[in-house]
């Protein structure tokens, strides 16, 4: 089974534009987690996709969003882009049907914001 | 929210030695705790879980202890071997593994 792919894995942008992040999870897995990972702060939950709803939200501000198409593929969003988004993003998928079901993350997407 | 405090942030150990890195977490609630390794470059790979009905779970080298009670957990790695050396997360959450909040991760030094 092919693992998670996350695209681009690098992006450099400048302040102000937005940007789109793409995820898709492993087959099978209709729940796609977001994660920001910066040295500072560590991980942090951005939110979480299941069946095109999404079903927990992080605190991060309303310029970050996400979506997810019926094939379980998600997207995040990033608008307003600011030099403190510079991060690697990371997605993790996991299979339905048990509430504890192992995440398994994506290469991630390094992020850059001049 | 759950706030996740782990100690130490960087550990340095003799190979063969045992390795423990701690965790403490807010919500009483919290009922999964997973670690997660990761390797320089690489993605957060998941090594050993543990939910909030069990207080101990072992995997070869490496085992889990859970105190409810004092809302800790920890992490124990015995015979460590250079392969070991990454940084490890802990994690804990009120609803499965579907929204983990993370610790701020140890940098672990397996010295030969």
């Amino acid at each position: 089974k092919a693992g998670v792919t996350q695209t681009p894995r690098y992006l450099i942008k400048t302040r102000g534009q937005q940007v789109t992040l793409s995820c898709s999870p492993i087959s099978g897995h209709r729940s796609v987690s977001w994660y920001q990972q910066t040295p500072g702060q560590g991980l942090q939950f951005l939110f979480e996709y299941f069946s095109e709803t999404q079903r927990n939200k992080g605190n991060f501000p309303g310029r970050f969003s996400g979506r997810q198409f019926s094939n379980s593929r998600s997207e995040m969003n990033v608008s307003t882009l600011e030099l403190g988004d510079s991060a690697l993003y990371l997605c993790a998928s996991g299979a339905s049907g048990s509430y504890y079901n192992e995440q398994f993350f994506g290469p991630g997407t390094r992020l850059t914001v001049l | 929210g759950e706030n996740v405090e782990q100690h130490p942030s960087t550990l340095s150990v003799q190979e063969g030695d045992s390795a423990v890195i701690k965790c403490t977490y807010s919500d009483s609630a919290s009922n999964y705790f997973p670690w997660y390794k990761q390797e320089l470059g690489k993605r957060p790979q998941l090594i050993i879980d543990i939910r909030s009905n069990v207080g101990e779970k072992k995997d070869q080298r490496i085992a889990v202890t859970l105190n409810k009670t004092a809302k800790h957990f920890s992490l124990h790695i015995t015979e460590t071997q250079p392969e070991d050396s990454a940084v490890y997360f802990c994690a804990a959450s009120n609803q499965g593994a579907q929204k983990l909040v993370f610790g701020q991760g140890t940098r672990l030094t397996i010295n030969p």
